[in-house]
């Protein structure tokens, strides 16, 4: 079947601009994980949704990264006043559930964020 | 905090060698430790995990054991594969959902 899929699959934007990006999970998993992968880095946590809500989005660097999944679904990540800090790839997982040491989170091939 | 150190890269390897990268790791609780594994141009894909200590995880020829009294999780094959040229991350959960990666470890196998 289909895996988790992420668009766009490259971004290049300005410093200050605002960006979204999105992610569409694989069906019927109902967990879903966004990280951010610097260069020559291993991936970093920034939030993780069970159903709609943000059960814990400890990981968001500050108040400029925002995220939704609003059906239970597709989860857009946003960016506001963009910095050149933010360019990194930017991961999407999902996984049945969550909360399951069974479980297996499936990434799907990021977004490579570029802030000029 | 949680933390997972790992064998600092590049590995260049020539085929039918064996394989090992280093992994240990610090946690709060009871971790499961996982190694994933990024092939050129494609997405992270889980190569193997174990949830409790003295498990062994395997695929593909891989194979992981999870010791608690070292607080390591060392990855090894037998015997490499061009086509095992890839980054490979040990990474754990201590709360089944939140994945905390090490830096990865780029390995190379020469024909």
């Amino acid at each position: 079947g289909a895996g988790v899929s992420q668009t766009p699959s490259n971004k290049v934007t300005e410093k200050g601009k605002y960006v979204e990006l999105r992610c569409d999970p694989i069906s019927g998993h109902t967990a879903l994980y966004w990280y951010r992968q610097s260069l020559g880095q291993g991936p970093e946590f920034l939030i993780y949704f069970q159903g709609t809500g943000a059960a814990d989005d400890s990981g968001l660097p500050n108040d400029r990264f925002f995220a939704v999944r609003p059906e239970g679904s597709v989860s857009t990540l946003k960016i506001q006043r963009t910095e050149r800090g933010d360019s990194a790839v930017y991961l999407c997982a999902s996984s049945l559930r969550a909360g399951r040491r069974t479980d297996t989170q499936y990434f799907g091939p990021g977004t490579r964020l570029t802030v000029l | 905090g949680n933390s997972v150190t790992q064998m600092e890269g590049p590995v260049t390897l020539s085929e039918e060698a064996f394989l090992t990268i280093n992994c240990t790791y610090t946690a709060t609780g009871y971790p499961s430790l996982f190694w994933y594994v990024q092939y050129p141009g494609e997405g992270l894909q889980l190569l193997l995990k174990a949830t409790k200590a003295d498990d062994k995880g395997s695929n593909k020829g891989f194979e992981a054991t999870y010791r608690k009294e070292t607080t390591s999780f060392h990855l090894e094959k037998g015997s490499v594969q061009v086509s095992d040229s890839a980054v490979y991350f040990c990474a754990l959960s201590v709360n089944d959902y939140k994945l905390s990666f090490g830096a990865g470890t780029t390995v190379t196998v020469r024909a």
